[in-house]
Parts: structure tokens; C-alpha cells; sequence
């Protein structure tokens, strides 16, 4: 398996802009998660999907901030405008969860740059 | 709430010697798991280790082992043989099994040639 693969690797984008984010988890995993990673407040769960229904966005900051899961294999994180705050290390990450709990599987990440 | 807390910004080990991070946290559930998460350069974060805690015995993956402390709250790593591809920064993380994990604030590691 591929893992979970982010795009784009870096995005560079004036303020005000949209910016997309996308993600494709590893097939069969039932859970998807957008983490956001920054140096003031390290890593923040900001929305949970279960079978591509979202269960937990209460960690989105605001109401820039949308996600979609259209199917098992893909999904957006899509920031509207965008603020120089948004500036982070945005990473999905997927888990299959049956018995216990086996961890993440994360992807390398988007670092989003607003200017 | 529950709570992760690793005390070390930073640790230095030197090449082929043995360094332990620590990582304390705590919860009031009864079942839950622990993790030891890497984060290399290439910023992808890569699951080490997990301990389960109803499990007394001490997880282990290689060069990579646990000292897991129920009692005291404590979950530290230990990693043996120590090698310059271990440099990274290293989080400990604690869920419940539900969704959602608690992630400390990380230690980075630098292995020294």
C-alpha cells in the first residue's frame, strides 16, 4: 500500500485566497483525520470522519474552514479566505478500528504558507 | 481531561549509546493505549511503539522499547544502539480507543556522530 498521500507537498498562497488540501487514506481504513501542526500549539485534531461521515469537527477553527469526505478514498480540507494564520503543517491521517487501537497512519503533510 | 506531558524540549545521544525520553499523562479511564510517535525531518510522523494498558509487559520493537509505569503514569522510550537516522522529534500520544488522541509537545533527539 501507497500510504496516505497528501497534496500538495507545500502550497504558497496570497491571503484571502482558497486553498485546497487533499488526501487519500489507505483503502479499507474506516476512520480519516485532519490534524494541523504548528510550534505555538503542536498538534490539533481539527475534524474526524468515520465511514466518510463527520463525526467531530468541534477542533475547526472557524467558519473558513470546511472538510469533505465524497467517498472512502478521498477527501478535501478547504480553507475560505485563507489568513496568514493559517500558516501550518496540515497532515491527514487514517486508522482502521476494530479491536483496540492500532494508531494512526499518517502522510507526510501539506506546509501551508499564507502571505 | 486527560493529559500528556514530555519535560525534555531536547536530548542529545551519542551515536550507538542508549537515551530514554519520558512522557508522563494522565486519564481516568480505565483502558486506554499509549503510543510513541517520530517525526524525522522528512516530517512524516511514523508510529514507533504502542502499549497497551491493560498489559503489564513492556512493549518492544527492535532497538525501541518501553518502560511503562501504570501506577506512576509514566510511558517512556527507550531506544538502544542509538543511530543518526534515529534524529527526529520524538511524541507520545494517549487515547481512551475512542477517535481521539493527546499528543505531547514533543522532544527532538539529535544524534551525535
Amino acid at each position: 500500500d501507497a500510504g496516505v498521500i497528501q497534496s500538495p507537498r507545500h502550497e504558497v498562497t496570497e491571503m484571502g485566497q482558497e486553498v485546497t488540501l487533499r488526501c487519500k487514506p489507505i483503502s479499507g481504513h474506516n476512520s480519516l483525520f485532519w490534524y494541523r501542526q504548528t510550534m505555538m500549539r503542536g498538534l490539533e485534531l481539527l475534524i474526524y470522519f468515520n465511514n466518510n461521515v463527520p463525526i467531530d469537527d468541534s477542533g475547526m477553527p472557524e467558519d473558513r474552514f470546511s472538510a469533505k469526505m465524497p467517498n472512502a478514498s478521498f477527501s478535501t480540507l478547504k480553507i475560505q479566505p485563507s489568513e496568514p494564520r493559517d500558516s501550518a503543517v496540515y497532515f491527514c491521517a487514517s486508522s482502521l478500528h476494530i479491536q483496540g487501537d492500532y494508531g494512526y497512519t499518517f502522510g507526510s503533510g501539506t506546509r501551508l504558507t499564507v502571505v | 481531561a486527560q493529559t500528556v506531558t514530555q519535560s525534555q524540549p531536547e536530548m542529545s545521544v551519542q551515536e550507538a549509546e542508549t537515551v530514554t525520553l519520558s512522557c508522563t499523562y494522565d486519564t481516568s479511564e480505565s483502558d486506554y493505549y499509549l503510543f510513541w510517535y517520530k517525526q524525522p525531518p522528512s516530517r512524516q510522523m511514523i508510529l514507533v511503539i504502542r502499549q497497551e494498558a491493560y498489559k503489564q509487559q513492556n512493549a518492544t520493537e527492535n532497538r525501541f522499547s518501553v518502560n511503562f509505569q501504570k501506577a506512576a503514569k509514566s510511558f517512556s522510550l527507550k531506544i538502544s544502539d542509538s543511530q543518526l537516522g534515529d534524529a527526529a522529534m520524538y511524541f507520545c500520544a494517549l487515547t481512551s480507543g475512542t477517535y481521539k488522541y493527546i499528543f505531547g509537545t514533543g522532544t527532538r533527539l539529535k544524534v551525535l556522530a
